[in-house]
């Protein structure tokens, strides 16, 4: 089955400074990856998404990368703010065929740590 | 609804009891996914399902826990003979597709076996 790995578990910066948060995933038919943050004993909601035929997406202050032939993709944040603060976690999916078919794989989370 | 929808939010129960938790989809979403959420943050996949029928269940200790989605009732998840290990928040997730789409998590269930 799919297995996700991510980096840093902890990350610290300070305002205004740019975050970058790596994962890679070993199932080479998943197709989809969301990142979701997670504030402290709420749900987790999408930030961003890219699917297997883009290599980069950018939302505002937000860019995810894919690198598919590496299988591994990244969340950058740039202009960090305290409002940041949150776990983040990658998450990759395989649409058709696999043994992961249907469901989100995680990876470990990342707590990020803006300091005003 | 709009949101996928949890209760109890919280629930505690002694060791050997049994828990029940439901979640109700965002209405038009024929896939539901239970995820345990650990103290570690990591989020573990227990089953999913395509309206009523399991799609998924790989992720399921088979003994004491349980799933069903039955139609026109919330989707209900059902651990018999809770053990302290089971402590964790349980997250219900319902997308409108299979493929590609976006997973909406509702607000969680914080399980606590004593």
């Amino acid at each position: 089955g799919e297995n996700v790995e991510q980096h840093p578990s902890t990350l610290s910066v300070q305002e205004g400074d740019s975050a970058v948060i790596k994962c890679t995933y070993s199932d080479s038919a998943s197709n989809y990856f969301p990142w979701y943050k997670q504030e402290l004993g709420k749900r987790p909601q999408l930030i961003i998404d890219i699917r297997s035929n883009v290599g980069e997406k950018k939302d505002q202050r937000i860019a995810v990368t894919l690198n598919k032939t590496a299988k591994h993709f990244s969340l950058h944040i740039t202009e960090t703010q305290p409002e940041d603060s949150a776990v983040y976690f990658c998450a990759a999916h395989v649409s058709a065929g696999g043994t992961s078919y249907g469901k989100l794989t995680f990876g470990q989370g990342t707590i990020l740590t803006v300091h005003p | 609804g709009e949101e996928v929808a949890q209760t109890p939010k919280h629930l505690v129960r002694g060791e050997g009891q049994k828990a029940k938790l439901y979640c109700a989809p965002i209405k038009g979403h024929s896939y539901v996914f239970w995820y345990q959420q650990v103290l570690k943050n990591e989020f573990k996949f227990l089953i999913s399902f395509q309206n009523e029928n399991v799609f998924d269940e790989t992720g399921m200790p088979k003994e004491r826990f349980s799933a069903k989605c039955l139609p026109n009732s919330p989707c209900s998840l059902e651990i018999q003979a809770t053990k302290l290990e089971d402590s964790a928040v349980y997250f219900c997730a319902s997308s409108r597709r299979k493929m590609n789409t976006e997973a909406f998590f509702g607000q969680g269930t914080r399980l606590t076996v004593v």
